[in-house]
C-alpha cells in the first residue's frame, strides 16, 4: 500500500524558509510518476505549488517560482518542498501527491499525503 | 481567482442527480485532461475522475466525468448525505506549464 507521509515544522518565521519533507512507502519514487505539492490555505482552495519527476525534470507555480524548490531524494525515497521568504498568506495546509503515471494528466493526483499544517508568524 | 471557475455552491436532495461545471480555455481544459477531486471535511482531496472520464478503482459509477470544449462537468446520481464535500476540477495549462485548480463547489446534501 502506497502511503505519504509529511512532516516538518508547524511554525515559521515570516522572511525565513519553509521546508517540508514527503516519506513515500510502499513505492519506490522512481517508478516513472511525478510527485507534487499542493497547499491549501485555511477556508480556501487547493493551490499547486509544484511537481517533479524522479529523473529531476520539474515544474512550478509560476506565481512561486522564485521561491520554490522541490527535490527527489531516490536513496531515501522522499521528495522535499523548500519555500523562502514566507510570509502569513503561506500559511496553509502543506499536501504531497504522487500523479496516476506519466501517461496520465498531470493533475491527476491519486494518491495523498495526509497533509501538514503550517502557520507563519513572529 | 482561478482560472478554472466552478459554481461555488451547489445542493440537492438525497437520490437526486447533481452536475458541477468547471470551465477553462483551450490553454487548459480544451487541449488537456480534466481531473475531479473530493474533499470531505478535515481530509485531504480524493481523485474522483481522471483524464476527464475515467474512474480510479474504488470510486463507484454514480460519479461520471466529461469533457467539451473548454468546459467539464463532474455528474453525481443517486446522491447521498456522505456525498457533502468539496469538489474541485483539475487541469494543466499548456501556456503555464502549470497545474491549475477550480476555486471548488461545496455541494451540500439537504
Amino acid at each position: 500500500q502506497v502511503q505519504l507521509q509529511e512532516s516538518g515544522p508547524g511554525l515559521v518565521k515570516p522572511s525565513e524558509t519553509l521546508s517540508l519533507t514527503c516519506g513515500v512507502s510502499g513505492y519506490p519514487i522512481s517508478l516513472g510518476h511525478y510527485w507534487g505539492w499542493i497547499r491549501q490555505p485555511p477556508g480556501k482552495g487547493l493551490e499547486w505549488i509544484g511537481s517533479i519527476y524522479y529523473g529531476g525534470r520539474s515544474y512550478y507555480n509560476p506565481s512561486l517560482k522564485s521561491r520554490v524548490t522541490i527535490s527527489v531524494e531516490t536513496s531515501k525515497n522522499q521528495l522535499s518542498l523548500e519555500l523562502s521568504s514566507v510570509t502569513a498568506a503561506d500559511t496553509a495546509v502543506y499536501y504531497c501527491a504522487r500523479t496516476l503515471g506519466i501517461a496520465a494528466g498531470m493533475e491527476a493526483f491519486d494518491i495523498w499525503g495526509q497533509g501538514t499544517m503550517v502557520s507563519v508568524s513572529a | 481567482q482561478s482560472v478554472l471557475t466552478q459554481p461555488p455552491s451547489v445542493s440537492a436532495t438525497p437520490g437526486q442527480k447533481l452536475t458541477i461545471s468547471c470551465s477553462g480555455s483551450s490553454s487548459n481544459i480544451g487541449n488537456n485532461f480534466v481531473s475531479w477531486f473530493q474533499q470531505l471535511p478535515g481530509t485531504a482531496p480524493k481523485l474522483l475522475i481522471y483524464d476527464n472520464n475515467k474512474r480510479p478503482p474504488g470510486i463507484p459509477d454514480r460519479f461520471s466525468g466529461s469533457k467539451s470544449g473548454t468546459s467539464a462537468t463532474l455528474v453525481i446520481t443517486g446522491l447521498q448525505t456522505g456525498d457533502e464535500a468539496d469538489y474541485y476540477c483539475g487541469a494543466w495549462d499548456s501556456s503555464l506549464t502549470a497545474v491549475l485548480f477550480g476555486g471548488g463547489t461545496k455541494l451540500t446534501v439537504l
